[in-house]
Order: C-alpha cells, then sequence, then structure tokens
C-alpha cells in the first residue's frame, strides 16, 4: 500500500492564480481530512469528509474548497491564492471509530509545501 | 471550545536524560488524547493514544483528568527521540484538534 499520497510536493503560486491539491488513500479509509501547519500553530483543520460525496468544514475553511466524488480522493482546490495561504498542507485518512472504542489513527500524507507571491 | 496546549516550544536535553513533554486540555466530555510525531523527512504519525495504556519507543503518557494533562515522558532520552511532537484532542465526528507542537531536540 502507498497510503496517502499528495501531489504536488512543492509549489510557488502568484496572488491570485488558482490551483488543485491532489490526495489519493488506497486504505479505503471513509474519512479524510486537509490541515495546514503554520510554523508555531500547529495543525489546523480546514475541510474534512466522511465519506464519498460528504464534505464539512473545519476551523480555517475560508479560500478553499473541497469535493469527495470517491472514496479514495480528496482534492483541496484554492481558488483565489493569497500570501496568508503560505502553508505546508497536509492531507490525512482514518477509519471511523468502532464499538465505542476508539480506532482513529490519522494516516498523513508527505505534506504540500504552498508559497504564494 | 476544545483547546490543547503544549507550552513549550522547543525543548533540549542531553542524551540520557529524562524528557517530559506538556500537554494540557480543556473538553466537556471525555477526552481521547494522543500524541503524534513527525521525525525529520518524515510524515507524521502516531505515536501513542491514551486508551491503550502502552509503551512506544520507550515513551508513555497518562492521562490526569484532574490536572487537564497528558504529557508525554520517556526515562531516558536518545538521539533518535530529535523530533517534533503534537498532542492531539479527539473531537466528535473523529475530528482531531492539534497542539502547537514541540520539538524535541536530544544533544549528544
Amino acid at each position: 500500500n502507498a497510503g496517502v499520497t499528495q501531489t504536488p510536493k512543492f509549489r510557488i503560486l502568484k496572488i491570485g492564480q488558482s490551483m488543485t491539491l491532489q490526495c489519493t488513500q488506497d486504505m479505503n479509509h471513509n474519512y479524510m481530512y486537509w490541515y495546514r501547519q503554520d510554523p508555531g500553530m500547529g495543525l489546523k483543520l480546514i475541510y474534512y469528509s466522511v465519506g464519498a460525496g460528504i464534505t464539512d468544514k473545519g476551523e480555517v475553511p475560508n479560500g478553499y474548497n473541497v469535493s469527495r466524488s470517491t472514496t479514495e480522493d480528496f482534492p483541496l482546490r484554492l481558488e483565489l491564492a493569497a500570501p496568508s495561504q503560505t502553508s505546508v498542507y497536509f492531507c490525512a485518512s482514518s477509519y471511523p471509530v468502532v464499538g465505542g472504542e476508539s480506532t482513529d489513527t490519522q494516516y498523513f500524507g508527505p505534506g504540500t509545501r504552498l508559497t504564494v507571491l | 471550545a476544545q483547546r490543547v496546549t503544549q507550552p513549550e516550544k522547543l525543548l533540549s536535553v542531553f542524551k540520557g536524560a529524562p524528557v517530559e513533554l506538556k500537554c494540557n486540555y480543556s473538553y466537556s466530555g471525555s477526552p481521547e488524547l494522543f500524541w503524534y510525531v513527525q521525525y525529520s523527512r518524515q510524515r507524521l504519525q502516531l505515536l501513542l493514544r491514551h486508551i491503550s495504556r502502552e509503551s512506544i519507543k520507550g515513551f508513555t503518557a497518562d492521562l490526569n483528568k484532574g490536572e487537564t494533562s497528558f504529557h508525554l515522558k520517556k526515562p531516558f532520552a536518545q538521539e533518535e527521540d530529535s523530533a517534533m511532537y503534537y498532542c492531539a484532542l479527539r473531537e466528535y465526528g473523529n475530528k482531531l484538534v492539534f497542539g502547537a507542537g514541540t520539538i524535541l531536540r536530544v544533544k549528544s
């Protein structure tokens, strides 16, 4: 299993440009997540999905959009890039909690380092 | 709102010294807490979770509900423990709230 894969690894955007960060997992996980990691701030949840066709906002969704047409893929879209979106973006996936005992280990991708100039 | 606090941005210790990475949380229900670790050039990965009561790579963490803490401890630090450590709290719907992280640097 490749686990969670993300593309691209690095990207530089100009202000106002748009792009899609790709995320794919081959573990048949229902849950998928997008985080951004800023220095000294930890990871902040942008969007998450509990299954194909279902997405919801996290803590910092403004400026982003997501879709979940398949179990495997969870792309993150930046429509009008801004310098404040310069960050490292992580995608993660997990199984749902089963039987009241938490089995919710999140598996992370390698990250995408995005710079907006 | 749920909150996870890691008060130290950087913790520097000598090899063989004890390590304690602090984590405090605020949560209205029964908390589920985790420690995640990111080694240099590697992915963020689960280190341990409180319900398992396990010791991983010599690390342990005990949930103290009275002090709302989940500190990560290791009696003798090793150079390969150098990494970024995140404490995380599970919210409803399997979402995690992460602390700001602590860089552990083990010096030889």
